[in-house]
Formats: structure tokens, sequence, C-alpha cells
């Protein structure tokens, strides 16, 4: 079955550097990518997400990057603001399959 | 757009009564729903997916009896936990797939639930 490994499982950055968060995934059929966002004692939130035939997603100072060869993905917030600070969730499904989620990266933002 | 509510979003019980956490897609179809839970700083872990009109499908270890799934519209979905003990506390949250929609869920904002 799929597995999906994320690093780092923290990170902090100061306010206006750019945050970067990796994925791994193992099942080369999965062909579905979300990015999930979830504040203290809330649901997660779809920020973005990007299909296998896209190598890259943008929208505002999110980014999504895809390197099927490699079986990655890479979650990209730039001009980062205290507001962004939040755990942050990857995911991988392919046609038919359930989301396997990642153990998640908790973005700290430094004013 | 694509919004899905459940309601309570927190509840306490006594060990051994029912719980029951509703969840509802408010602007569009879910054939699909699907419930998770999750324990403090972990990720989130499918508990079972259900379908409109049909049994539920229970992941492993999940106890069917335990955890009474209903998703009797295409916009309700219902988690009953039954005979609830302290080890079923957790954050349980639903997510909905929109009808004609392979791929995209949309998350509840969950249910707090501490049996004591």
């Amino acid at each position: 079955g799929e597995n999906v490994e994320q690093h780092p499982s923290t990170l902090s950055v100061q306010e206006g550097d750019s945050a970067v968060i990796k994925c791994t995934y193992s099942d080369s059929a999965s062909n579905y990518f979300p990015w999930y966002k979830q504040e203290l004692g809330k649901g997660p939130q779809l920020i973005i997400d990007i299909r296998s035939n896209v190598g890259e997603k943008k929208d505002q100072r999110i980014a999504v990057t895809l390197n099927k060869t490699a079986k990655h993905f890479s979650l990209h917030i730039t001009e980062t603001q205290p507001e962004d600070s939040a755990v942050y969730f990857c995911a991988a499904t392919g046609y038919g399959q359930n989301f396997v989620f990642g153990p998640g990266t908790r973005l700290s933002v430094l004013p | 757009g694509a919004v899905v509510s459940q309601h309570p979003s927190r509840v306490i019980c006594k060990s051994g009564t029912s719980v029951k956490i509703e969840c509802r897609s408010l602007d569009f179809q879910a054939t699909t729903m699907f419930w998770y839970r999750q324990f403090p700083k972990q990720s989130l872990m499918l508990m079972a997916t259900s379908n409109e009109g049909s049994k539920a499908t229970y992941e492993q270890g999940v106890e069917k009896d335990k955890f009474l799934i209903n998703h009797a519209s295409l916009t309700l979905s219902t988690l009953t936990v039954t005979s609830a003990h302290p080890e079923d506390s957790s954050f349980y949250i639903c997510s909905a797939r929109a009808s004609g929609v392979t791929d995209t869920q949309y998350f509840g904002p969950g249910t707090r639930l501490t049996v004591l």
C-alpha cells in the first residue's frame, strides 16, 4: 500500500521568510496530492492540491511542486505571516483509493 | 463552497453512554463521507468510509459494532460511539467527497469527545 513520509516534523521561520515542506510517497499509481492546513482544535483545510499530470501549481503565496520520477512533492510558502502558523499535512491517493496522510509538519512563523 | 459542518463541536459524556456525531455537507451532495480519528499531535487515521445508501467500510482494527455509521442521505452521515470508554476520547473529524468527484475531500471542523 501507499506510504507517505513528510519532513521536517517541525519548522520555525522568521516572518517574511519562505517555508518548504517535503513529502515522499511510495505508490507510483498515486495521482492526486492535496495539502491541508490544520489550526489548533480545528479540522484540516484544503489549501492547494496537484494532480500527476501537472508539475507545479501556484496560488498567491502558496505553491506545490511534484516530481513523479522521484515520487516527491513539496509545499512552498513565501512571505510567511504569523497566521501561517499551523500543522500542515500532505496526502497521496490514487483512483478509488483512500487518502494516505503524512505525519504532519508544525510550522511556526516568528514575528 | 464545499462547506462541511459537524455537530456537536465538543461533547463530554460518562463512560458507558453512547454519543452521536453528525456530519453534513452544506452546499454540495456527498456520495461518500469519511470518518477520521486524530489523537494529540498525530496525523489523521481513517476509521471508515460511508457511501450513501450502503453499509460503511471499516478500516482494519476499527470495531463496526462500536462505531456505528449511517449515511442516510447525500448530505448527512452520522457516527455513533456506543458504550464509550475513556480510551475513545479523541478528536473525530469527518470529510466529504462531492458526487462525481473522485478525489478531493473537504473536512468538517471536528468533534472533541471526552469520556469520563
